[in-house]
């Protein structure tokens, strides 16, 4: 079965620096992979999604991700990070069914 | 615009009690999903439904059933709730189709407590 992992429990960025939240994932071939974010109180919502193709994706709120087969690693990077992007982040693999990693919680600091 | 929706943000209940929680999508969505949510553990599917009726087991089941009467309507049930229940409970749907299955849309959640 697949699993996904994200390393880093808790980062800390100041606002206007650039922001890389990493994801591994096991499995044997190549999943669908997406990042979500959850807002404090909220559900989550879908940042971006890679299928195939192109390697980097672009996603909403200026996100964007790059998957590396040879590193089973699909990073979620940002430029400039505002303070509205204080969220818990979450990579999660398609592969027959959902795999959620445990979750990265990104603070924002002024 | 995708809505999903669930019919408590906040609950308190009793150990032994029976729960229910509710969530309904507007979106015509064959699949939903319902998940609980701990620190440290990420999401966990406990069972999903991709038709009306129709009902699959996910990774943590014990302690829970569901119900599916209406495409629009997915129900969680927690037969005698346990403390070790208390966690966020988040519901979820999708269109049907291979890759669609993975877009999930989700509700804001319920905050389950159990004393």
């Amino acid at each position: 079965a697949q699993s996904v992992t994200q390393p880093d429990i808790h980062i800390t960025v100041s606002e206007g620096a650039s922001l890389e939240l990493r994801c591994n994932y096991s499995y044997g071939a190549t999943p669908y992979l997406f990042w979500y974010v959850q807002s404090p109180g909220q559900g989550l919502q879908l940042l971006l999604k890679y299928f195939s193709g192109d390697t980097l994706v672009q996603g909403i709120k200026g996100f964007e991700a790059e998957f590396k087969r040879s590193q089973s690693s699909f990073n979620l990077r940002k430029p400039s990070v505002h303070w509205s992007d204080a969220a818990e982040y979450f990579c999660a693999v398609g592969a027959g069914d959902m795999r959620f990693g445990a979750g990265t919680r990104l603070t924002v600091k002024p | 615009d995708v809505k999903v929706t669930q019919s408590s943000r906040y609950l308190v209940k009793r150990t032994g009690e029976k729960v229910f929680l509710e969530c309904v999508q507007d979106m015509d969505h064959e699949n939903m999903f319902w998940y609980r949510q701990d620190p440290g553990l990420g999401l966990r599917l406990i069972y999903f439904s991709y038709d009306v009726k129709m009902k699959e087991k996910g990774d943590i089941p014990e302690g829970y059933s569901v119900s599916r009467e209406k495409k629009e309507r997915f129900s969680l049930i927690l037969e005698s709730a346990s403390t070790n229940q208390t966690s966020m409970y988040l519901c979820a749907s999708t269109l049907g189709g291979q890759r669609a299955l993975y877009e999930q849309y989700f509700g804001p959640g319920t905050r389950l407590t159990v004393t």
